[in-house]
Protein backbone atom coordinates (compact mmCIF):
# COMPACT_ATOMS: atom_id res chain seq x y z
CA UNK A 1 0.00 0.00 0.00
CA UNK A 2 1.23 3.47 -0.84
CA UNK A 3 1.91 5.58 2.56
CA UNK A 4 2.67 9.07 3.46
CA UNK A 5 3.87 9.33 6.79
CA UNK A 6 4.34 13.45 7.96
CA UNK A 7 6.26 13.97 11.23
CA UNK A 8 8.08 17.07 12.44
CA UNK A 9 4.93 19.06 14.27
CA UNK A 10 4.53 20.65 17.30
CA UNK A 11 4.30 23.79 19.50
CA UNK A 12 6.38 26.80 18.76
CA UNK A 13 6.49 29.90 19.46
CA UNK A 14 6.19 32.94 17.30
CA UNK A 15 8.77 33.78 15.48
CA UNK A 16 10.30 30.26 15.89
CA UNK A 17 11.08 27.45 13.15
CA UNK A 18 10.06 23.67 12.65
CA UNK A 19 11.23 21.45 10.19
CA UNK A 20 8.46 18.75 8.88
CA UNK A 21 9.02 15.71 7.02
CA UNK A 22 7.42 13.65 4.95
CA UNK A 23 8.46 9.78 4.37
CA UNK A 24 7.63 8.00 1.37
CA UNK A 25 6.91 4.14 0.80
CA UNK A 26 5.82 1.49 -2.13
CA UNK A 27 5.48 4.11 -5.10
CA UNK A 28 8.43 5.57 -6.85
CA UNK A 29 8.92 8.90 -4.98
CA UNK A 30 11.24 10.21 -7.28
CA UNK A 31 8.32 10.12 -10.69
CA UNK A 32 6.17 12.69 -8.95
CA UNK A 33 5.49 16.28 -7.93
CA UNK A 34 4.95 16.12 -4.44
CA UNK A 35 2.95 19.02 -2.54
CA UNK A 36 2.38 20.31 1.04
CA UNK A 37 -1.42 21.24 1.91
CA UNK A 38 -2.52 22.63 5.09
CA UNK A 39 -5.66 23.48 7.34
CA UNK A 40 -6.01 25.72 9.92
CA UNK A 41 -8.66 24.53 12.89
CA UNK A 42 -12.02 23.89 11.68
CA UNK A 43 -11.00 26.04 8.67
CA UNK A 44 -10.37 24.42 4.71
CA UNK A 45 -7.75 23.23 2.60
CA UNK A 46 -4.68 25.48 1.58
CA UNK A 47 -1.88 24.47 -0.71
CA UNK A 48 1.09 25.71 0.87
CA UNK A 49 3.86 24.69 -1.56
CA UNK A 50 4.71 22.07 -4.52
CA UNK A 51 7.95 20.48 -5.62
CA UNK A 52 8.94 19.25 -8.96
CA UNK A 53 10.54 15.64 -8.98
CA UNK A 54 13.73 16.58 -9.45
CA UNK A 55 13.26 19.80 -7.29
CA UNK A 56 13.96 21.94 -10.20
CA UNK A 57 10.67 23.92 -9.83
CA UNK A 58 8.96 24.86 -6.80
CA UNK A 59 5.81 26.61 -5.85
CA UNK A 60 4.90 28.97 -2.86
CA UNK A 61 1.90 30.12 -1.55
CA UNK A 62 2.56 34.31 -1.38
CA UNK A 63 2.11 34.68 2.85
CA UNK A 64 4.94 31.81 3.22
CA UNK A 65 7.61 32.75 0.17
CA UNK A 66 10.74 33.58 1.92
CA UNK A 67 9.66 31.87 5.27
CA UNK A 68 8.92 28.42 4.12
CA UNK A 69 11.38 26.55 2.02
CA UNK A 70 10.13 23.30 -0.04
CA UNK A 71 12.61 19.92 -0.43
CA UNK A 72 13.02 16.60 -1.12
CA UNK A 73 15.68 13.89 -1.13
CA UNK A 74 14.83 11.38 -3.74
CA UNK A 75 17.38 8.47 -2.24
CA UNK A 76 15.55 9.23 0.79
CA UNK A 77 12.11 9.02 -0.68
CA UNK A 78 11.81 12.30 1.75
CA UNK A 79 9.86 15.85 1.32
CA UNK A 80 10.23 18.65 4.03
CA UNK A 81 9.14 21.35 4.31
CA UNK A 82 11.10 24.29 6.55
CA UNK A 83 9.17 26.96 8.73
CA UNK A 84 10.91 29.74 9.61
CA UNK A 85 9.43 32.90 11.37
CA UNK A 86 6.40 31.39 12.08
CA UNK A 87 3.29 33.68 12.74
CA UNK A 88 0.14 32.35 14.68
CA UNK A 89 -1.81 31.94 11.00
CA UNK A 90 0.82 29.25 10.20
CA UNK A 91 -1.19 26.77 12.99
CA UNK A 92 -2.53 23.81 10.48
CA UNK A 93 -2.60 20.18 10.50
CA UNK A 94 0.25 20.00 7.22
CA UNK A 95 -0.74 17.48 4.90
CA UNK A 96 2.05 16.23 2.96
CA UNK A 97 0.65 14.47 -0.71
CA UNK A 98 1.33 13.78 -4.21
CA UNK A 99 0.51 16.53 -5.76
CA UNK A 100 -3.11 16.25 -6.36
CA UNK A 101 -3.32 18.32 -9.73
CA UNK A 102 -1.56 15.39 -11.57
CA UNK A 103 -3.82 12.81 -13.45
CA UNK A 104 -2.47 10.00 -11.38
CA UNK A 105 -3.05 8.10 -8.22
CA UNK A 106 -3.26 10.71 -5.21
CA UNK A 107 -2.07 9.50 -2.23
CA UNK A 108 -2.57 12.14 0.95
CA UNK A 109 -0.33 11.54 4.72
CA UNK A 110 -2.74 11.97 8.08
CA UNK A 111 -0.93 14.61 8.38
CA UNK A 112 1.16 16.96 11.26
CA UNK A 113 -0.16 19.52 13.73
CA UNK A 114 1.79 22.90 13.97
CA UNK A 115 0.49 24.99 16.84
CA UNK A 116 2.01 28.77 16.67
CA UNK A 117 1.33 30.06 19.71
CA UNK A 118 3.55 31.76 23.16
CA UNK B 1 -5.89 34.10 -7.07
CA UNK B 2 -9.08 32.55 -8.38
CA UNK B 3 -11.50 31.76 -6.24
CA UNK B 4 -13.66 28.48 -5.98
CA UNK B 5 -16.70 29.27 -5.16
CA UNK B 6 -19.24 26.28 -3.65
CA UNK B 7 -23.21 25.48 -2.72
CA UNK B 8 -24.55 24.90 -0.72
CA UNK B 9 -22.18 24.95 2.16
CA UNK B 10 -24.30 22.44 3.91
CA UNK B 11 -26.73 19.58 2.10
CA UNK B 12 -28.59 17.04 4.79
CA UNK B 13 -30.03 14.06 2.83
CA UNK B 14 -31.53 11.66 3.10
CA UNK B 15 -29.88 7.90 2.84
CA UNK B 16 -30.70 6.61 -0.57
CA UNK B 17 -31.81 10.09 -2.33
CA UNK B 18 -29.04 11.93 -4.04
CA UNK B 19 -26.61 15.08 -3.71
CA UNK B 20 -25.42 17.46 -5.55
CA UNK B 21 -22.96 20.51 -5.17
CA UNK B 22 -21.67 23.04 -7.31
CA UNK B 23 -18.31 25.04 -8.02
CA UNK B 24 -17.73 27.99 -10.04
CA UNK B 25 -14.35 29.33 -10.44
CA UNK B 26 -13.35 33.31 -11.05
CA UNK B 27 -11.15 32.22 -14.15
CA UNK B 28 -11.50 28.90 -16.68
CA UNK B 29 -10.11 26.37 -15.53
CA UNK B 30 -9.32 25.19 -18.91
CA UNK B 31 -6.07 24.61 -20.23
CA UNK B 32 -4.15 24.59 -23.73
CA UNK B 33 -2.83 20.95 -23.14
CA UNK B 34 -6.63 19.78 -22.82
CA UNK B 35 -7.33 19.34 -19.98
CA UNK B 36 -9.87 21.09 -17.18
CA UNK B 37 -7.72 21.20 -13.78
CA UNK B 38 -11.01 20.82 -11.44
CA UNK B 39 -10.61 18.01 -8.64
CA UNK B 40 -13.40 17.17 -6.08
CA UNK B 41 -11.74 16.19 -2.63
CA UNK B 42 -13.85 14.24 0.43
CA UNK B 43 -13.28 14.47 3.69
CA UNK B 44 -14.62 12.23 6.30
CA UNK B 45 -14.59 13.45 9.92
CA UNK B 46 -11.29 12.95 11.64
CA UNK B 47 -9.76 11.40 8.28
CA UNK B 48 -7.49 13.18 5.49
CA UNK B 49 -8.65 14.41 2.21
CA UNK B 50 -9.41 11.90 -0.17
CA UNK B 51 -9.40 12.86 -4.04
CA UNK B 52 -12.10 11.25 -5.73
CA UNK B 53 -12.60 12.85 -8.84
CA UNK B 54 -9.89 14.81 -10.78
CA UNK B 55 -9.65 16.28 -14.36
CA UNK B 56 -13.65 17.17 -13.29
CA UNK B 57 -15.04 13.64 -14.51
CA UNK B 58 -12.22 11.12 -13.80
CA UNK B 59 -13.07 9.11 -11.04
CA UNK B 60 -9.96 7.79 -8.91
CA UNK B 61 -9.53 3.94 -8.02
CA UNK B 62 -11.89 2.87 -5.75
CA UNK B 63 -14.29 5.88 -5.93
CA UNK B 64 -17.85 3.96 -6.13
CA UNK B 65 -19.14 4.92 -9.50
CA UNK B 66 -22.30 6.80 -7.32
CA UNK B 67 -19.88 9.63 -7.47
CA UNK B 68 -19.45 11.94 -10.71
CA UNK B 69 -18.49 15.37 -11.95
CA UNK B 70 -19.33 17.48 -14.91
CA UNK B 71 -18.91 20.87 -16.10
CA UNK B 72 -16.63 22.96 -18.08
CA UNK B 73 -15.32 26.45 -17.85
CA UNK B 74 -16.39 28.01 -14.69
CA UNK B 75 -19.06 25.80 -13.86
CA UNK B 76 -18.67 22.25 -12.12
CA UNK B 77 -20.98 19.87 -10.24
CA UNK B 78 -20.60 16.73 -8.10
CA UNK B 79 -23.29 14.20 -7.85
CA UNK B 80 -23.77 11.40 -5.71
CA UNK B 81 -26.74 9.02 -7.15
CA UNK B 82 -27.86 7.43 -3.35
CA UNK B 83 -26.25 8.21 -0.71
CA UNK B 84 -24.74 5.95 1.66
CA UNK B 85 -23.60 6.74 5.06
CA UNK B 86 -20.11 6.72 5.12
CA UNK B 87 -20.60 9.65 2.65
CA UNK B 88 -20.64 11.69 5.19
CA UNK B 89 -17.97 14.34 5.14
CA UNK B 90 -17.04 17.51 3.99
CA UNK B 91 -16.51 17.93 -0.13
CA UNK B 92 -14.23 20.64 -1.31
CA UNK B 93 -12.95 21.66 -5.04
CA UNK B 94 -10.10 22.36 -6.06
CA UNK B 95 -8.79 24.25 -8.89
CA UNK B 96 -5.12 23.77 -10.41
CA UNK B 97 -5.18 25.68 -13.31
CA UNK B 98 -3.53 28.61 -11.63
CA UNK B 99 -1.29 29.40 -8.87
CA UNK B 100 -1.97 29.20 -6.10
CA UNK B 101 -4.04 26.26 -6.48
CA UNK B 102 -7.24 26.75 -4.73
CA UNK B 103 -9.93 24.84 -3.00
CA UNK B 104 -13.75 26.18 -2.31
CA UNK B 105 -15.09 26.65 1.09
CA UNK B 106 -16.40 23.02 1.54
CA UNK B 107 -19.22 21.67 1.78
CA UNK B 108 -20.53 19.41 4.59
CA UNK B 109 -22.88 16.28 3.24
CA UNK B 110 -25.03 15.46 6.88
CA UNK B 111 -27.80 12.54 6.70
CA UNK B 112 -31.13 13.84 7.75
Amino acid sequence: EVQLVESGGGLVQPGGSLTLSCAASTFTFSTYWMTWVRQAPGRGLEYVANIKQDGSEKQYLDSVKGRFTISRDNAKNSLYLQMNSLRAEDTAVYYCAKDPNHFDENVWGQGTTVTVSS
Amino acid sequence: DVVMTQSPLSLPVTLGQPASISCRSSQSLENSDGNTYLHWFQQRPGQSPRRLIYGVSYRDSGVPDRFSGSGSGTDFTLKISRVEAEDVGVYYCMQGRHWPNTFGQGTKVEIK
